[in-house]
């Protein structure tokens, strides 16, 4: 069964960097087309794609935000972790950990998701 | 970057009734465009790919259409379980970007 699990502050304040945790049971992101995502979903509703990394350690980033993102894996730990940069008011949003399997494209699997509120 | 544009923004429905949602992209997207599901509290859920396919357990009431610039995800006859917001996702022009349109609420008329 797979899982995903997001973890990091609630709270952060502007300028400060973001650092998201996504620790995953259920596969291996050594296996060949598994990738994960970072999707954030703002107050408002609306789903961005931040970032991806791959099996094959693979890396790629939103064209908007990729100055301020940083993905990385710990393929032991089964985790991957997100930083962004910088953060503003504006990067308040439920944050999502997402698999891919099979080298999709889309999204097969979600976690619950991390709420991070930007504020001082 | 390709911009998907979902109508209508709120969708009145009625138990049992039938309901078209509609997703447009601003350039071709081929088939590559996937369906969403949210319910309040939880994360989205895939219901179809590849904009006809449905993903592993979905109910045969949802079905998904279209190719190029203009797609459609009807559902058959919505039972309580089905109001939530619904969102499109093209994955052709990636990299560099995946996009996803600004939802369709579903709700009880």
């Amino acid at each position: 069964q797979v899982t995903l699990r997001e973890s990091g502050p609630a709270l952060v304040k502007p300028t400060q960097t973001l650092t998201l945790t996504c620790t995953f049971s259920g596969f291996s992101l050594t296996t060949d087309g598994m990738c994960v995502s970072w999707i954030r979903q703002t107050p408002g509703k609306a789903l961005e794609w931040l970032a991806r990394i791959d099996w094959d350690d693979g890396k790629y980033y939103s064209t908007s935000l990729k100055t301020r993102l940083t993905i990385s894996k710990d393929t032991y730990k089964k985790q991957v972790v997100l930083t962004l940069t910088n953060m503003d008011p504006v990067d308040t949003a439920t944050y999502f950990c997402v698999l891919g399997i099979r080298r999709h494209r889309y999204f097969d699997y979600w976690g619950q998701g991390s709420l991070v509120t930007v504020s001082s | 970057e390709i911009v998907m544009t979902q109508s209508p923004a709120t969708l009145s429905v009625s138990p049992g009734e039938r309901a078209t949602l509609s997703c447009r992209a601003s350039q071709s997207v081929s088939s590559s465009l996937a369906w969403y599901q949210q319910k309040p509290g939880q994360a989205p859920r895939l219901l179809i790919y590849s904009a006809s396919t449905r993903a592993t357990g979905i109910p045969a009431r949802f079905s998904g259409s279209g190719s190029g610039t203009e797609f459609t995800l009807t559902i058959s006859s919505l039972q309580s379980e089905d109001f939530a917001i619904y969102y499109c996702q093209q994955y052709n022009h990636w990299p560099p970007d995946f996009t996803f349109g600004g939802g369709t609420k579903v709700e009880i008329k």
